[in-house]
């Protein structure tokens, strides 16, 4: 079956890197996504990384995935206070016509 | 790139009238679009996918007479609520997709309904 679960909540300091974690049940997922949702907003797609791979760097971003233990983070590193947001992770099913199936949204709170 | 769009971000209505949101892709063709409901602090629903010239696919449990969804162009889906009411009040999200590549969803900004 389909369940992605996250954190609820993370609290980091400014400068400081962030490691958001995610797990996923379902070990056919083609793409792993990371979205960002500020507050009253839609999701803004920050970075996404294909099965196949185990790490994806992005600028300040840094995706991990551990396929054996189906595990998928995103380290944000200098952390800014406008990374203050809610972060998705999600995947996408090729089986499930490539539906997403979304976590539960880690919020983040970045303190000056 | 890969811009969605959203119209209206936010509507009031009264209970027993329908309502319609737009969502359009503004740089690319979608031949795929997502409807998601979204309550407080809660992670995305998905309501029903929706493909150029057919029918919609709705998710177990999201009533297709409630929820009209009409994807009538490679860049417009629009999704009605009919006869709402204040259950109904939720912040409703699209996403297109873009095939040009890979299958990344890009998601709109958002409808708030409040239905009184």
């Amino acid at each position: 079956g389909e369940d992605v679960e996250q954190s609820l909540f993370l609290s980091v300091r400014e400068g400081d890197s962030s490691v958001i974690n995610c797990t996923y049940t379902d070990s056919s997922s083609t793409y792993l996504y990371w979205y960002k949702q500020e507050p009253g907003a839609g999701l803004q797609l920050l970075t996404y990384i294909f099965s196949n791979m185990d790490m994806k760097q992005d600028q300040r971003l840094t995706v991990l995935l551990n396929k054996k233990d189906k595990h998928l983070s995103l380290r944000i590193a200098d952390t800014q206070t406008g990374d203050s947001a809610i972060y998705f992770c999600a995947e996408s099913l090729r089986a499930a016509g490539n539906k997403l199936t979304f976590g539960g949204g880690t919020r983040v709170l970045v303190k000056p | 790139g890969a811009v969605v769009s959203q119209h209206p971000s936010w509507v009031i209505c009264k209970s027993g009238t329908s309502v319609k949101i737009e969502c359009r892709s503004l740089d690319f063709q979608a031949t795929t679009m997502f409807w998601y409901r979204q309550f407080p602090k809660q992670s995305l629903m998905l309501m029903a996918t929706s493909n150029e010239g057919s029918k919609a696919t709705y998710e177990q449990g999201v009533e297709k007479d409630k929820f009209l969804i009409n994807h009538a162009s490679l860049t417009l889906s629009t999704l009605t609520v009919t006869s709402a009411h204040p259950e109904d009040s939720s912040f409703y999200i699209c996403s297109a997709r873009d095939w040009s590549g890979q299958e990344t969803q890009y998601f709109g900004p958002g409808t708030r309904l409040l239905v009184l």
